[in-house]
């Protein structure tokens, strides 16, 4: 059974820095692109950040981040851990939101870029 | 960026109708385009993907069609359990984007 369990929410201050984590299970962490997707409070959907898995046809640990967050955010991996990160650096109150992390499905080895499993989210809040 | 657009934002349905949600993308994404449901408190859950294959899980009321910039998610004859926010989502270029949602709830 996939499991994705996301850890390090909190509260941080305006500017302060945060590190997510997400721990996999029951499924080869390694082969599959994985992805940050983010939830303000009482509103969509937004796609945060994604990795490429180590699978065919991609390059391994190629990163894609959304304009909001790049040159604040990094997403790595380490796959001999089963564990997704996202380092969350200059953060501001429009970071504020549930952060999930997602797996990618993965069919034939390639990476398809849409969300196969998701965890239950880590909230996040930026306030003083 | 490819930007989505879905409607109703809400549709207030009675159970057992059926009922049609509308995901309209800027630019033409193929059938890479995949739906979500989210039911409060949840976290969302793949529904369908490739804009017709519907996901682990989900039963055959639910369909998906449409290709290039116009898909379609109908829920036929509703059950209690489907009230909640359904999502569109383009995977067929960078940046990834997500529809606004359509909340289906209980007339």
């Amino acid at each position: 059974e996939v499991q994705l369990l996301e850890s390090g929410g909190g509260l941080v201050q305006p500017g302060g820095s945060l590190r997510l984590s997400c721990a996999a299970s029951g499924f080869s962490f390694s082969l599959y692109a994985m992805n940050w997707v983010r939830q303000a409070p009482g509103k969509g959907l937004e796609w945060v950040s994604s990795i490429s898995g180590s699978a065919l046809g991609g390059s391994v640990n190629n990163a894609h981040y959304a304009d909001s967050v790049r040159g604040r955010f990094t997403i790595s991996r380490d796959n001999s851990k089963n564990t997704l990160y996202l380092q969350m650096d200059s953060l501001g109150a429009e970071d504020t939101a549930v952060y999930y992390c997602a797996k990618d499905p993965g069919f034939g080895g390639y990476d398809y870029w849409f969300f196969h499993y998701w965890g239950q989210g880590a909230l996040v809040t930026v306030s003083s | 960026e490819v930007v989505m657009t879905q409607s109703p934002a809400t549709l207030s349905v009675s159970p057992g109708e059926n009922n049609t949600l509308s995901c309209r993308a800027s630019q033409s994404v193929s059938r890479n385009l995949a739906w979500y449901q989210q039911i409060p408190g949840q976290a969302p859950r793949l529904l369908i993907y490739g804009a017709s294959t519907r996901a682990t899980g989900f039963p055959a009321r639910f369909s998906g069609s449409g290709s290039g910039t116009e898909f379609t998610l109908t829920i036929s004859s509703l059950q209690s359990e489907d009230f909640a926010v359904y999502y569109c989502q383009q995977y067929n270029n960078w940046p990834l984007t997500f529809g606004g949602g359509t909340r289906v709830e209980i007339k």
